[in-house]
Formats: structure tokens, sequence, C-alpha cells
């Protein structure tokens, strides 16, 4: 595609239930970042992968979090038992080259209540 | 430790007067840095890199390794430069970006 499309755009979960969010990273890219937004923050890292690879998850904040990108392609951010501290923007960026930035897509804003 | 700090939540000119947002980095070896900008009810773009020295949109920004300072300087702001701005680093070899917080900038007709 022309972009980073992420799915859904909007999420409201309550406390405890699962979600699993969707990134589709420019056709070609091999990296693929998660990062995930408070509220008046900055973007902070959660992981990456290099192809199907997950070559760095030190971000994760807890084993609630999980990543998979099982072709190489389509990324799936996935959150188990959600709490209130997950609210957040979920965003996902993809890159080809790593001379370039990221490209990014418009994020999942995740609502736990 | 990789660490970026930008010291202004909120900042405010008029239309034509210059623009100077602050980024203050810690790490140890030799960083690249990017400052990213978003409009609203966009998405999160690049604005510019160090690496390539370029001017987009009217605004620059040099890296200055003593100070550990990337800041970005626009001479004359114009009402379309109304966004969020964060400044980037990304270490040697890395692939992972660190974030400051964030600033925003408005920009007062």
């Amino acid at each position: 595609g022309a972009g980073v499309s992420q799915s859904p755009r909007y999420k409201v979960a309550k406390r405890g239930q699962d979600v699993a969010l969707r990134c589709d990273p420019i056709s070609g890219h091999v990296s693929l970042f998660w990062y995930q937004q408070a509220l008046g923050q900055g973007p902070e890292f959660l992981t990456y992968f290099q192809n199907e690879a997950q070559l760095d998850k030190s971000g994760l904040p807890s084993d609630r979090f999980f990543a998979e990108r099982p072709e190489g392609s389509v990324s799936t951010l996935k959150i188990q038992r959600t709490q209130q501290e997950d609210s957040a923007v979920y965003l996902c960026a993809s890159s080809g080259d790593r001379v370039y930035g990221y490209t990014f897509g418009s994020g999942t804003r995740l609502t736990v209540v | 430790a990789q660490r970026v700090t930008q010291p202004e939540k909120l900042l405010s000119v008029f239309k034509g007067a210059p623009v100077e947002l602050k980024c203050n980095y810690s790490y140890s070896g030799s960083p690249e840095l990017f400052w990213y900008v978003q409009y609203s009810r966009q998405r999160l773009q690049l604005l510019l890199r160090h690496i390539s020295r370029e001017s987009i949109k009217g605004f620059t920004a040099d890296l200055n390794k003593g100070e550990t300072s990337f800041h970005l300087k626009k001479p004359f702001a114009q009402e379309e430069d109304s966004a969020m701005y964060y400044c980037a680093l990304r270490g040697q070899g890395a692939q992972k970006l660190v974030f400051g917080q964030g600033t925003r900038l408005t920009i007062n007709p």
C-alpha cells in the first residue's frame, strides 16, 4: 500500500479484556516497529522486527504484551488482560532503509475502561 | 543511557518571528538525530535528519556535540508551522528511535 495502515483506529476495552492491534507496513519494508504513546508524552519503543524475526522486545512493559509478524509483513500487537495504564496510542512504523527515517501509521487509540 | 530532553512543552510565537525549539540529548557515542513533526489530525512524519544537513520548510537544525544539542530553528515562523514537534535519537548501529516528550508550537497571527 501507499502507507502504513493500522486498525482499528479506536478501541475501547473493558479492564481484563484481551485486544489485538494490527499493522500493515509499506510493502517491501523489512523493518517494523511498535511504539506506545501515552497522553502528553513522546512515543516510547516497544519492539522491533526485521522481516519475521523479533530482534528487540526490550520495550514491552510486561508479559501481557506480545507481538508477532509471522510472514514478515503484517504485524499484530496483542495485549492480554488489559489494565487502565495500557490506555495510549499505539503506533506502528516501517522502514525499508536504515538511512532514512521511519514511515509511521496513524496509530490505534486504546482506551481501557 | 540514551535520553532526549525537550525542555519546552509549549511554545508560542507570532507569525514572522524567529522560532527555536530546543532539544538536548545524552548518549555516549555518535548518535543520529532527527526531528519529527505531527500536524493536527495527521500522522507523525520526518521533518529532517542531521546527517543530511538539509533545510525543510525553512527549518534547519545543527548537531552540537559539545553541548549535546540539536535545536530546530526557523527565521520567520508561518501559521502552518503550528504542530507538535518531536526530537529523536538513534544510537550507533541501532534501529530504534528514542523520542523526547515533544513541544507544541503555536504560531499566532
